[in-house]
């Protein structure tokens, strides 16, 4: 069965720290993997997508996510993290038939 | 893109009473889902709703606790039936187009407490 694991629950930084959130999914075939976000009260937003092409995918709000296929990763990175990146993040693959597998989110806390 | 609108954003439910719980959608999608995030836990999908068929609802998942109406393309309603507290938990819409390279749009969920 598909899986997903995000190793960090939590993750405290202060703001202008670089950020890497793990991100890794057990499934043999073709996959599309995306990173959401959740702010607080707020819905599900995505943050990027890969569907296939340059495995550097770069997302709004200065995230950038790097899929290597061989280490069945897709983790989420920012060069300096702001305070208002406070939020929950998920990752989550789909096999194409749009029914999403989802890790267990990581809740990151920026400190002004 | 797709703006999703949850009804009620969150309730207070007494055990053994039902809730349903509706999904809008501002424009016609083929596919919606249905996924539960009970307390500290990921997204897990309950069921996909297809307009003009039945649910198909994933494993650990039974229609008789969660029917699943899909009248239209752009509105569901999920119903948890019989409530226990371990059906607390937040309740999310989610919708698709089919075709290559899209992503699934999410609603603001249903909190949903049962006592």
């Amino acid at each position: 069965a598909q899986s997903v694991s995000q190793h960090n629950h939590h993750v405290i930084l202060s703001e202008a720290a670089s950020l890497e959130l793990g991100c890794n999914y057990s499934y043999g075939g073709t996959v599309n993997l995306f990173w959401y976000v959740q702010y607080p009260g707020q819905h599900l937003q995505l943050l990027l997508k890969y569907f296939s092409g340059d495995p550097l995918v770069k997302g709004i709000k200065g995230f950038e996510a790097e899929f290597i296929k061989s280490k069945f990763s897709f983790n989420l990175r920012k060069p300096s993290v702001q305070w208002s990146d406070t939020a929950e993040y998920f990752c989550a693959v789909s096999s194409g038939t749009y029914k999403y597998i989802f890790g267990t989110g990581t809740r990151l806390k920026v400190l002004a | 893109s797709a703006v999703i609108s949850q009804k009620p954003s969150r309730d207070i439910c007494q055990r053994g009473t039902s809730l349903t719980i509706q999904c809008q959608v501002d424009s016609q999608v083929t596919m919606m889902f249905w996924y539960r995030q009970q307390p500290g836990q990921s997204l897990t999908l309950i069921a996909t709703a297809n307009q003009g068929s039945e649910a198909t609802y994933e494993s650990g998942f039974v229609i008789d606790k969660f029917p699943i109406s899909r009248p239209n393309l752009t509105f569901s309603t999920l119903t948890v039936s019989n409530m226990s507290p371990e059906d607390s938990s937040i309740y999310l819409c989610s919708v698709a187009w089919q075709g290559m390279n899209t992503e699934a749009f999410f609603g603001q969920g249903t909190r949903l407490t049962v006592v």
